[in-house]
């Protein structure tokens, strides 16, 4: 079965950092985009960051440019999102996808929260 | 970015009734190239992580209930329920993947009336 497991989340203070990884299993993981969807409290979903099979294209949503790293293992298949410089509009809930165009598999995602 | 606005914001249909979501896309999400609509649908239960129901606007995905179906075409879209089951309590979004970057609908919160 397909299957990917997000960790990393908690309580950090605005401005610190934080860095969530997934791994993935079921799947040829170097086969894949790989995304990062969040959902704030309540709210709706937000596509985060996307990578490429080899890791050689990444996209990000503007409010995390400059804040936010999307890399990837191939030979470990795992997914990590390095993010700096958090505010408290980052709060969510981030999940891991497999992505083509559509995203068909999902963690149960890793609560982030940012307050002081 | 397209933008996707869904309708209605909530909707409470009776067990056994259909139900009907809207999904309008500012821009249309058909492309000339291959005549697909860039278009899916998730169910996302309470605790749980979304799940796609339907892609290219009209195609179920795996181990979905026939009950479930898509349509429309260009920017305006459809999902239906043709009998409500108490376990199709649950948000609906409405997804976009033609242009990057992919955008959502702000969800349609589905009840039992």
């Amino acid at each position: 079965d397909v299957q990917v497991v997000e960790s990393g989340g908690g309580l950090v203070q605005p401005g610190g950092s934080l860095t969530l990884s997934c791994v993935a299993s079921g799947f040829t993981f170097s086969s894949y985009w790989m995304t990062w969807v969040r959902q704030a409290p309540g709210k709706g979903l937000e596509w985060v960051a996307n990578i490429k099979q080899d890791g050689s294209e990444k996209y990000y949503v503007n409010s995390v440019k400059g804040r936010f790293t999307i890399s990837r293992d191939n030979a470990k298949n795992s997914l990590s999102l390095q993010m700096n410089s958090l505010r408290g509009e980052d709060t969510a809930v981030y999940y891991c996808t497999r992505n083509f165009g559509v995203f068909d598999s999902w963690g149960q995602g890793t609560l982030v929260t940012v307050s002081s | 970015d397209i933008v996707m606005t869904q309708s209605p914001d909530s909707l409470a249909v009776s067990l056994g009734e259909g139900a009907t979501i809207n999904c309008k896309s500012s821009q249309s999400v058909l492309s000339s190239s291959d005549n697909r609509n860039y278009l899916a649908w998730y169910q996302q239960k309470p605790g749980q992580p979304p799940k796609v129901l339907i892609y290219w606007a009209s195609t179920r995905g795996s181990g979905v209930p026939d009950r479930f179906s898509g349509s429309g075409s260009g920017t305006d879209f459809t999902l239906s329920i043709s009998s409500l089951q108490p376990e199709d309590v649950a948000v609906y979004y409405c997804q976009q993947y033609y242009n990057a970057p992919v955008t959502f609908g702000q969800g349609t919160r589905l009840e039992i009336k």
